[in-house]
């Protein structure tokens, strides 16, 4: 199975500043046809987990331009450009390049 | 407008079967690929399988954790999903999240999320 790690495991952040994630994967994901599989999702508490970014760098539909992602092969990063006190809860990376899926552990951001 | 709603979920003994349904309305069901995620008390989220669209061959894949004993199928003309989970174990507690992806072969793009249904297996 493809392991996936994600740092740092929590993250104090400060309104309006920026804010990044990490994960890596244990193997690549890049695909022959050129594609990333990798999500990102926000999983804010009382709520259901939502997509932020799939296939690496494409942002889902509703998804605010402050939210950005970027890597390729092993290595992946989420960015938000001005952390907003909304944005607290537990987010994870995801591989979708073949079953099992498998999700990163989180990284709990919370406001400082 | 989109809704997914799971529904099935209660206390259930050891070993015994519990059947997990996902109702989805608002988008075109049966082009969708559906999967089953979980969440376990204090822990983060766990891939439990999918099955892909007609298109796919409705395939289905499951976690190493659940294979034998759970089975997703799908009746697109109802817009349902379900999971029967049988064997349950205590580990298999866990709130259930069922979700679905237009990529109909479940690669990912996870968008459209129910509220999830808590399963408490225990005796």
């Amino acid at each position: 199975d493809i392991v996936m790690t994600q740092s740092p495991l929590s993250l104090p952040v400060t309104p309006g500043e920026p804010a990044s994630i990490s994960c890596r994967s244990s193997r690549s994901l890049l695909h022959s046809n050129g594609n990333n599989y990798m999500d990102w999702y926000l999983h804010k508490p009382g709520q259901s987990p939502q997509l932020l970014i799939y296939l690496a760098s494409n942002r889902a539909s509703g998804v605010p331009d402050r939210f950005s992602g970027s890597g390729s092969g092993t290595d992946f990063t989420l960015n938000i450009s001005r952390v907003e006190a909304g944005d607290v809860g537990v987010y994870y990376c995801m591989q979708s390049l073949g079953p099992p899926q498998t999700f990163g552990q989180g990284t709990r951001v919370e406001i400082k | 407008e989109v809704q997914v709603v799971e529904s099935g979920g209660g206390l259930v003994e050891p070993g015994r079967s519990l059947r997990l349904s996902c109702t989805a309305s608002g988008f075109s069901f049966g082009d969708y690929a559906v999967a089953w995620v979980r969440q376990a008390p204090g822990k983060g989220l766990e891939w439990v399988g999918f099955i892909k669209s007609k298109l796919y061959g409705e395939t289905t894949e499951y976690a190493a954790s659940v294979k034998g004993r759970f089975t997703i199928s799908r009746d697109n003309s109802n817009g349902i999903a379900y999971l029967q989970m049988n064997s349950l174990k205590t580990e298999d507690t866990a709130l259930y999240y069922c979700t679905n992806s237009p990529r109909g072969s479940a690669a990912g793009q996870f968008d459209y999320w129910g509220q999830g249904t808590l399963v408490t297996v225990s005796s």
